[in-house]
């Protein structure tokens, strides 16, 4: 029943050092989205993917790339994690983009320690 | 510029108790969408409702319902004889129409945190 997925759901990296969360789904979307949520804060949007086209935020850091290889599959590649990107790492799905027709389905998040 | 507020925090509420749950939002656009989702503390954020602007019916779905008034920008949520599975954050947010790309982001509200207590 699974629809968005991610993995892992506890990631532990060292300041510096390149990490990749994944996200997976299974329900066929156009969309996938990665957003970034600090502790008692609103999720926000880094980027997101109309299919192949590649969407970023304006004030997302350099630092955080995606990739999208396929439909079913997106990943968030942090390139030197610092203390400030401690948080947890959402992945939403929408069938399309069109303005808010169409909610997004969440994945249970990443939550991404920095030591 | 588009803006969701939700002025409480935090609430605590005995269980079967009613409560309801603030959203106040800015946009200028006359086209937009709100949702509610709520985060259970497992982390995955659930959808509940989405409301297009040119529909200011209130919707009841069980034991939740929602408020929605253009006249106040309002949008608010009310759980009826809450119950402790309803402890979770709950999100307001907003999607404006962006006629050039179809596309704005979800802006969201800072969240109220419900705790239910047996």
């Amino acid at each position: 029943d699974a629809m968005v997925i991610q993995n892992p759901r506890y990631q532990v990296t060292q300041f510096g050092k390149p990490v990749t969360l994944s996200c997976s789904q299974t329900l066929n979307h156009n969309v996938m989205y990665w957003y970034q949520q600090k502790s008692s804060q609103a999720p926000k949007l880094l980027f997101h993917y109309y299919d192949k086209d590649f969407n970023n935020e304006a004030d997302t850091p350099d630092n955080f790339q995606s990739r999208r290889p396929n439909t079913s599959f997106c990943f968030l590649d942090i390139r030197s994690p610092g203390l400030g990107d401690a948080a947890m790492y959402l992945c939403a799905t929408s069938r399309d983009r069109t303005g808010g027709r169409h909610e997004q389905y969440f994945g249970p998040g990443t939550r991404l320690t920095v030591t | 510029a588009q803006k969701v507020t939700q002025a409480q925090t935090e609430i605590s509420v005995v269980e079967k108790e009613d409560v309801t749950l603030d959203c106040v939002y800015e946009t200028r656009d006359t086209t937009y969408y709100l949702f509610w989702y709520k985060q259970p503390p497992s982390g995955e954020l659930v959808f509940l409702i989405r409301r297009n602007s040119f529909d200011e019916q209130n919707e009841i779905s069980g034991r939740y319902s929602w408020n929605f008034q253009k006249s106040t920008s309002s949008f608010n949520f009310t759980i009826t004889a809450s119950q402790v599975v309803d402890s979770a954050v709950y999100f307001c947010a907003l999607s404006e129409v962006n006629p050039n790309s179809g596309n704005t982001p979800l802006v969201f509200g800072k969240g109220t945190r419900l705790s239910v207590i047996a």
